[in-house]
């Protein structure tokens, strides 16, 4: 069975200029999130999504963050525009429900200049 | 918030015992995690413990917990070179899988 999927692995990207980070979780996980990774750093959550409804928004900096997840499957986050210290890892997980194990992608890389 | 503080950095020698800690301040604490995370990957569970338990043991691994200090550890025994990674403590606060992650303790085992 696939794991969670991220792309891309990579970005360099000059600030001020936007960027967009892709997510496919597991089969079947109606439960997604997106967490910042900063570097010596812990993940923190962004934001978690119940099927296409995004639950917990809190600490998502909504004046250039924006996240979405159309039809409760893949999901996208956006940075516009992007900003030095937006420089970090920016982690996918999803889970089968709210109260399960949550199963960690790769990461998506992000270097602003 | 929770606070979830953890050492930076641990050495040991292939074959020895290894043990991780962690600290937080949420009593209320319900369920507590170690994750592993290797070089350019996702974070994996490796093991938990649910807030009404003193210890969990699976295979190598030994999860302690001390609710009145709110201290956790993770102990490797036979610690092995695959082991060398970043081991995160995380603690879900509302029991709602809403996870406070500690700023992970970089082990590295010595051939």
């Amino acid at each position: 069975e696939a794991g969670v999927v991220q792309s891309p692995r990579y970005k360099i990207i000059e600030k001020k200029q936007p960027v967009a980070f892709w997510c496919n979780p597991i089969s079947g996980h109606n439960t997604l999130y997106w967490y910042l990774q900063n570097l010596g750093q812990g993940p923190e959550l962004l934001i978690r999504y119940e099927n296409e409804e995004a639950v917990d928004d809190s600490q998502l900096p909504k004046d250039r963050f924006s996240a979405e997840r159309l039809k409760g499957v893949d999901s996208t986050l956006k940075i516009q525009p992007a900003e030095l210290g937006d420089s970090a890892v920016y982690l996918c997980a999803s889970s089968l429900a709210l109260d399960n194990e949550q199963f960690f992608g790769p990461g998506t890389r992000l270097t602003v200049l | 918030g929770e606070d979830v503080e953890q050492s930076l950095f641990l050495s040991v020698r292939e074959g020895d015992s290894s043990v991780i800690n962690c600290t937080y301040t949420d009593s209320s604490s319900t369920y507590l995690y170690w994750y592993k995370q290797e070089p350019g990957a996702g974070l994996q569970l490796l093991t938990y413990i649910f807030s009404n338990m003193d210890m969990k043991q699976d295979q190598r691994l030994t999860v302690l917990l001390n609710k009145k200090d709110k201290h956790l550890s993770l102990r490797i025994a036979d610690t092995q070179t695959g082991d060398s990674a970043i081991y995160f403590c995380a603690v879900d606060q509302t029991g709602a899988n809403n996870l406070f992650f500690g700023t992970g303790t970089r082990l590295t085992v010595i051939p």
